[in-house]
This record gives structure tokens, sequence and C-alpha cells, in this order.
């Protein structure tokens, strides 16, 4: 079974700096899809950026981008220029084409914003 | 407004009762999922319908039924409630293809005391 490994429960940054939130994942499988998910004390669960495991190159979306690491199945995410509403928790998740189509989501990194 | 809709977003109840938690999506995703965020906010899957089959039944007691009207609906049912049970349930949709991402609903609260 696959698992997604979120090691930093929390982190923190200031407003105007950068901060990487890291996430590892252990699967057997080549093709799969990774993800990662913000979730601000709203609840809802905003997808922030996407990446084919088949891509090299890293996906980039504004201020957010990532840092895929196949053979070391890594996958973090960098956030550039941090503003006040990107604190929230964040979300990495894995998704292949077997298990049948199941998201399988890290215990979460809370990020919190400094003024 | 295209999204998936839970319903109701706060629910508390008495242990022992029996509860209902309605999803719908109106994006023409054909697979629909129940995931719970326990209070560590560890997201697990629970149930997953493909075209209203049954296609991931983790380990879930049986007090917790989907119900798949049709693929659009996909409903939560507990009976004897219990206070473990106390959690966010997210409904989610996507499509099958490879690498969709899922869309989530705002989620349901529910507490049980």
């Amino acid at each position: 079974a696959q698992t997604v490994t979120q090691s930093q429960p929390e982190m923190s940054v200031q407003e105007a700096e950068t901060v990487t939130l890291s996430c590892t994942y252990d699967t057997s499988e080549s093709d799969y899809y990774l993800f990662w998910y913000k979730q601000p004390p709203s609840r809802q669960m905003i997808l922030v950026i996407r990446q084919e495991a088949y891509k090299q190159q890293n996906a980039t979306e504004n201020r957010f981008s990532v840092n895929f690491q196949k053979a070391a199945k890594s996958f973090s995410l960098k956030i550039s220029d941090s503003q006040l509403g990107d604190a929230a928790m964040y979300f990495c998740a894995y998704r292949s084409d077997n298990a049948g189509n199941m998201l399988t989501f890290g215990g979460g990194t809370r990020l919190m914003v400094k003024p | 407004d295209t999204a998936v809709s839970q319903t109701p977003k706060y629910l508390v109840t008495q242990m022992g009762n029996d509860k209902s938690i309605k999803c719908e999506q109106n994006l023409g995703h054909d697979t629909m999922y129940w995931y719970k965020q326990d209070s560590k906010k560890f997201l697990k899957i629970m149930f997953s319908y493909n075209n209203k089959e049954l296609i991931i039944n983790e380990t879930v007691p049986n007090r917790f039924s989907p119900k798949s009207p049709d693929k659009a609906h996909l409903n939560l049912h507990i009976n004897s409630l219990e206070l473990g049970d106390s959690a966010v349930y997210f409904c989610a949709s996507s499509q099958v293809a490879p690498g969709r991402s899922y869309t989530f609903g705002s989620g349901t609260r529910l507490t049980v005391v």
C-alpha cells in the first residue's frame, strides 16, 4: 500500500519570505500523480498544485512550485512571497491508477505566516 | 454553481442516534468518495463509488452505510452513533480518468455527545 509522509507538523514563515514543505511517499508503481491541497480554517480542501510522475519538469502555479525527485520519492512544495492568506493546513497526496483511484493523504503540515 | 455540496455542515447528536449526511455533485464526475478527518486532521478514505457501484470499502464499522441512488449523489448513513464517530466527514468527486484531482465538499462536522 502507498504511504505518504509529511515530517513537519508545523512550519512558520515571515510574510513575503519563502517556505518549503516536505513530503515523501512510498510506492512500487511507476505511474502516479502527486498533489498538494490547502485546507484553510474554513475547512474547504483546495487543490494547490498537481504533478504527473512521468514528467520531469516540476509543476508551477504562480507563487507555488514543487521539487519532484522521483528516485528519492520526494515531493516538496515551495511557497514564494508568502502571504497571510497562505496560512493553512497543507496536505500532500498520492493517486495511482490502481487501488480504485484512491487519493492517499499525508498527515498534513500546519503553516503559520507571521506579519 | 458547479460544486460538490454536502448537507448539513454541522451535526450535533446524542450517542445511539442514527443520522445521515447528503452529498451531491453537478460536475458530471463518475466517482464519488467519503473521507473522514479526525481530530488530528488525518484524512482517511472510507468509501468510493463509481457509477453507483461500490469500489472501495475500507475498514469501516458496519454502522456506516453509503448509498448512491445515482452517480451524482452519495449519501452516508450512520447507525447507533458513538463518541468516536465525532469527526469531519468530507464528500469528494472526480473523474476516474488517470491523474484527475478530487473536488471536495465543504465537510460536515459531526459531534456526538
